[in-house]
């Protein structure tokens, strides 16, 4: 079975520039989640689709960050406009199950650069 | 804040020594798992534990749960260069879907 994919693996933009990351999720998970982490600091939680539907959005950093699922398969992260502190590598996460200790099968990251 | 806490953050040492690393929270969570990562790479799941007291071994890694599943720790006996690597204790509170991460423990192993 195919992993988690994101694309691109690296961006480097410019601050102010717009950038959208891919996600495609292992098929038949209906679990989506978008992770982040910045230089020195732990992976930290974005948001969680259920199918096309935001679960759960509390970890987003603010209105520059939109996440889209639309179809429910999947999903788009896209950063507008790009600041300084956005820079970090983005991951996405699949996951099966509705049951709170459903493992989570991670892509390799979109290391995002903003200069 | 839900915080997992990690340690040691870095830990060299030499091939066949053992060690420990240790996942403390203030919270309880209903299920808690280790990750290893690789450099390029995202997170491999080694493990998830879920009863209080819970001890899973896998090969020479031993992972135990706390009693008030609050707290783990992983082991690892007689450490090869192949051990190298990341690992991550994660943490799902009860009724969650939100997995917390510790900052991670960066493990050397020198031949």
């Amino acid at each position: 079975e195919a992993g988690v994919t994101q694309f691109p693996s690296h961006s480097v933009i410019e601050k102010g520039q717009t950038v959208t990351l891919r996600c495609d999720p292992i098929s038949g998970h209906d679990n989506l989640y978008w992770y982040r982490r910045v230089m020195g600091k732990e992976i930290k939680f974005l948001l969680h689709f259920v199918k096309e539907s935001k679960q759960d959005e509390s970890g987003m950093p603010n209105n520059r960050f939109l996440a889209e699922r639309t179809g429910g398969t999947y999903s788009t992260l896209k950063v507008q406009p790009a600041e300084l502190e956005d820079s970090g590598v983005y991951f996405c996460a699949s996951s099966y199950g509705q049951k709170d200790n459903s493992p989570l099968h991670f892509g390799n990251g979109t290391r995002l650069t903003v200069t | 804040t839900q915080l997992l806490e990690q340690s040691p953050q870095f830990l060299s040492i030499q091939e066949g020594e053992n060690l420990t690393v240790y996942c403390n929270s203030s919270s309880v969570f209903s299920s808690l798992q280790w990750y290893r990562q690789e450099p390029g790479e995202g997170p491999v799941l080694l493990v998830t534990v879920v009863t209080g007291g819970e001890v899973k071994k896998l090969k020479r890694l031993t992972f135990q749960f706390g009693d008030a599943r609050k707290d783990s720790s992983l082991h690892i006996t007689a450490a090869q260069p192949g051990d190298t690597g990341l690992y991550l204790c994660a943490g799902v509170h009860t009724g969650g879907f939100k997995t917390i991460f510790g900052a991670g423990t960066r493990l050397f192993v020198k031949a």
